[in-house]
């Protein structure tokens, strides 16, 4: 069974502040790929950013990064300079490399930026 | 491109009725599938397919069903509505299985009274 953590349900950050959400998952294939998605108030499902699991550079999108443990099979994402536009539900996500695009969400951590 | 679109955005139902959520996606799209939103436990799929006339089964399928006739189109379908059915629902479709992106619907908020 495919399964992801998201351990931290909420979290808040100062503006500007540096901010990482956690993600852990397991599963016993070699050939996937990492996702963190943002949910804001509206509903719309952003993707944040995208790890493919063979490449062992971490993956960086202005001010979002992670940090991909493969071995510990993690998968944090860190946010710099934190905006007010950042306040979102934020689900880690992985997929199967040719397996009908199944995607497996995690639960979410629900971020909010302070002013 | 309007991308993918789901119909209708909110849904009353009373137990047993049934419906269809309906989503289009006009990016020539082979992948589509359906995932339901609970409070608590994320994004969970419900079916998915990989081309017309092709579908499966996802994590949580029971009472729903679905279909491919085109490309453009993967409607679900709940035949005899349970307020256990009460959700949000999207639609996404994605160019490929090889870690392209989903493309997601707006979401449809049911509920099942």
């Amino acid at each position: 069974a495919q399964t992801v953590t998201q351990s931290q349900p909420e979290m808040s950050v100062q503006e500007a502040e540096t901010v990482t959400l956690s993600c852990t998952y397991d599963t016993s294939e070699s050939n996937y790929y990492l996702f963190w998605y943002k949910q804001p108030p509206s509903r719309q499902m952003i993707l944040v950013i995208r790890q493919e699991a063979y490449k062992q550079q971490n993956a960086t999108e202005n001010r979002f990064s992670v940090n991909f443990q493969k071995a510990a099979k993690s998968f944090s994402l860190k946010i710099s300079d934190s905006q007010l536009g950042d306040t979102a539900m934020y689900f880690c996500a992985f997929m199967i490399r040719y397996t009908g695009n199944q995607f497996y969400f995690g639960t979410g951590t629900s971020l909010t930026v302070i002013p | 491109n309007a991308g993918v679109t789901q119909t209708p955005k909110f849904q009353v139902l009373k137990t047993g009725q049934s419906m269809t959520l309906q989503c289009a996606q006009d990016m020539n799209h082979e992948y589509m599938s359906w995932y339901r939103q609970d409070p608590g436990m994320g994004l969970r799929l419900i079916h998915y397919s990989v081309g017309a006339g092709i579908t499966d089964q996802g994590e949580v399928p029971n009472g729903y069903n679905v279909s491919r006739s085109t490309t453009e189109d993967f409607p679900l379908r709940l035949l005899s509505a349970a307020p256990s059915q009460t959700s949000v629902y999207f639609c996404a479709s994605s160019q490929s299985d090889r870690g392209e992106k989903l493309f997601f619907g707006s979401g449809t908020q049911l509920s099942v009274l």
